[in-house]
Parts: C-alpha cells; sequence; structure tokens
C-alpha cells in the first residue's frame, strides 16, 4: 500500500534552516514526490517534484532557499533562511495508476 | 493569470447532494489533468476525485466511490456529490497539472470552497 508519513510538527527560528521529511512506504522506494505549502485561507501552493536521484523541478516563483533532496525511501524539503512567512502546514505528495496519495502534513512553526 | 476557482459550497443536510464547480482561467485548460482534493476541519488533505484530459478516464477515493461524480468541458471542472454524509464535511479544492504523464505532480491549485453536511 501506498503511504507516506510526515512528522507532525517542526520548528526552526527565524532565519534558521530546516529539513521536513517525507517517508515513502515499503516497496516504493523509487517514487517521485511533490511537496506543497498550505497556510490558512490560501489554497495550496505546489513547491516543487522532488524524484528517487533527488532531481527537483520547481513551481514558478519559488525562491532558492526552497530545496529538495532524496535518501532511499526519504524525500526533503529543506528551507533556509526561514521568515515568518514560511509558516505553514507542508504536505508531500505522490500517484500511481489511478491513485493520488498525500502525507499528513508538517505544521512548521517559525520561532 | 492563472487561475482556478471553485464554487457551489454551502450547508446541506446528510442525505443531500451538492454540486461543485471549478473555472479555469489564464491557461489552456483542456491541456490538464484534473482532481478534486478535500481537506476536513483539522484533518490532511485527502484526494477525492481524477479526470483525464479528454474526460474519459476517472478515478474516485474509496470513500466517495459511488456517489460522487467527476466531469469537465473545455472551461470548468465539477463534482456531482450524492447521498452526503456528515463525514463530506470539508474545504474542496481543485487542482490540476499539464505534464506528458497522467499522473503527476499538481502544479496548480484553487482556493477551495467550502461544504459542511449537518442537520
Amino acid at each position: 500500500q501506498l503511504v507516506l508519513t510526515q512528522s507532525p510538527s517542526a520548528s526552526a527560528s527565524l532565519g534558521a534552516s530546516v529539513k521536513l521529511t517525507c517517508t515513502l512506504s515499503s516497496g516504493h522506494s523509487n517514487y517521485a514526490i511533490a511537496w506543497h505549502q498550505h497556510q490558512p485561507e490560501k489554497g495550496p501552493r505546489y513547491l516543487m517534484k522532488v524524484n528517487s536521484n533527488g532531481f527537483q523541478m520547481k513551481g514558478d516563483g519559488i525562491p532558492e532557499r526552497f530545496s529538495g533532496s532524496s535518501s532511499g525511501a526519504e524525500r526533503y524539503l529543506t528551507i533556509s533562511g526561514l521568515q515568518s512567512d514560511d509558516e505553514g502546514d507542508y504536505y508531500c505528495q505522490t500517484w500511481g495508476t489511478g491513485i493520488v496519495v498525500f502525507g499528513g502534513g508538517t505544521k512548521l512553526t517559525v520561532l | 493569470q492563472v487561475q482556478l476557482v471553485e464554487s457551489g459550497g454551502g450547508l446541506v443536510k446528510p442525505g443531500g447532494s451538492l454540486r461543485l464547480s471549478c473555472a479555469a482561467s489564464g491557461f489552456t485548460f483542456s491541456n490538464y489533468y484534473m482532481s478534486w482534493i478535500r481537506q476536513a476541519p483539522g484533518k490532511a488533505l485527502e484526494w477525492v476525485s481524477y479526470i483525464g484530459r479528454g474526460g474519459g478516464t476517472k478515478h474516485y477515493a474509496d470513500s466517495v466511490r459511488g456517489r460522487f461524480t467527476i466531469s469537465r468541458d473545455n472551461a470548468a471542472l465539477y463534482l456531482q456529490m450524492n447521498s452526503l454524509r456528515v463525514e463530506d464535511t470539508a474545504v474542496y479544492y481543485c487542482a490540476g497539472y499539464s505534464g506528458y504523464d497522467p499522473y503527476d505532480a499538481f502544479d496548480i491549485w484553487g482556493r477551495g470552497t467550502m461544504v459542511t453536511v449537518s442537520s
């Protein structure tokens, strides 16, 4: 079964860096995933797609301080130079034929 | 301006029906594979349904199969929701992508419309 696992919460200080993790279920370590940012009262925003080789394809206008990487079944989103506006929920998404799966989301707090 | 705008949400009683719309503008809608995604209060995003570019391929989450129907025309996406349950209460988003592969990352999202199912 295709499942994505994310930590429920993360926090880091203003100006620091944070690395969010999305873990693919057993047998699916070669899947690509996408990262989306979701802030209150807004629609989700596509950040980037990350494949198993760590190759990332960013959405339009996504700052360079957002970056993606991979290791085995884990996919990462690193945000450097944290700003208060980065607070929100971050979801990973993956897909297969006839199915789309989201992780449980990570709530990021900027201290 | 590239955007998706959902409408049609509201308050409905259990067992009732509602039809959501998602209007596309600023891009060639027919090039996009589209989905509906929802978020119940305090919960994570949940994929609901998918439709291919031509409208012939459709997929549904187990939780809505047999009750919801996805469709599209040249400029909009729709979701007909029948036999609504309290657990269908959520903000409903439309989202899509225009890549070569029929299944890929959503790269465009709407702002959502709220559906409340309550007696």
